[in-house]
């Protein structure tokens, strides 16, 4: 099984402020790599597919990068309703998500 | 717009099975994978398996296999996910995702809409 770890666990941020966010893969997934918002009560929302491409409708403020075992996203600017948990997600083999980051103020 | 609806909230007890249920609308229903996921307090999110919406054909994780049933009602544009012989370790939010297109040469893959979530509770 492919392991995704996410780090940092937690990132306490203002608003107006940048967010890098990491995943690395315990093997290759070339680019098949996703990002995922996550708010309670909501289902995931998908924000970023194959690694760099912003899904529809996702703000320009998010992007991604990476590929092979070292991903990122990044948030240019933090709005207010950009403080959630971001899942990585490859499907390379199989699929697996990484623990999550939790992004608060 | 593309909405996938789920039922609500289930409490059951250990042994029982619970059905769960998955609403498609805004797209043709029978063109994409719907995968069903789930995450219990504290843990990751974790697939179970997906159905094939056109043919019903399923592909359940190991984990699952012998476990769980999934299937679809074309009719109403529905997906089921029934597990079996509950315990108290499959307390969570189940969700169900769309995922790639029947047509597409790869079945594991993102997933651009969610539902919801069903909050499962199994308590004696």
């Amino acid at each position: 099984e492919i392991v995704l770890t996410q780090s940092p666990a937690t990132l306490s941020l203002s608003p107006g402020e940048g967010a890098t966010l990491s995943c690395r893969a315990s093997q290759g997934v070339s680019n098949h790599l996703a990002w995922y918002q996550h708010k309670p009560g909501q289902g995931p929302r998908l924000l970023i597919y194959d690694a760099s491409n912003r899904a529809t409708g996702i703000p320009a403020r998010f992007s991604g990068s990476g590929s092979g075992t070292d991903f990122t996203l990044s948030i240019s600017s933090l709005e207010p309703e950009d403080f959630a948990i971001y899942y990585c997600q490859q499907h390379y083999r199989w699929l697996t998500f990484g623990g999550g980051t939790k992004v608060e103020i | 717009q593309v909405q996938l609806v789920q039922s609500g909230a289930e409490v059951k007890k250990p042994g029982a099975s619970v059905k769960v249920s998955c609403k498609a609308s805004g797209y043709t229903f029978s063109g994409y994978y719907i995968y069903w996921l789930r995450q219990a307090p504290g843990d990751g999110l974790e697939w179970m398996g997906w159905i094939n919406p056109n043919s019903g054909g399923t592909n359940y994780a190991q984990k699952f296999q012998g476990w769980v049933t999934m299937t679809r009602d074309t009719s109403i544009s529905t997906v089921y996910m029934e597990l079996n012989r509950l315990k108290s370790e499959d307390t969570a939010m189940y969700y169900c995702a769309r995922g790639a297109s029947v047509e597409s040469t790869v079945t594991f893959y993102h997933f651009d809409y969610w539902g919801q979530g069903t909050q499962v509770t199994v308590s004696p």
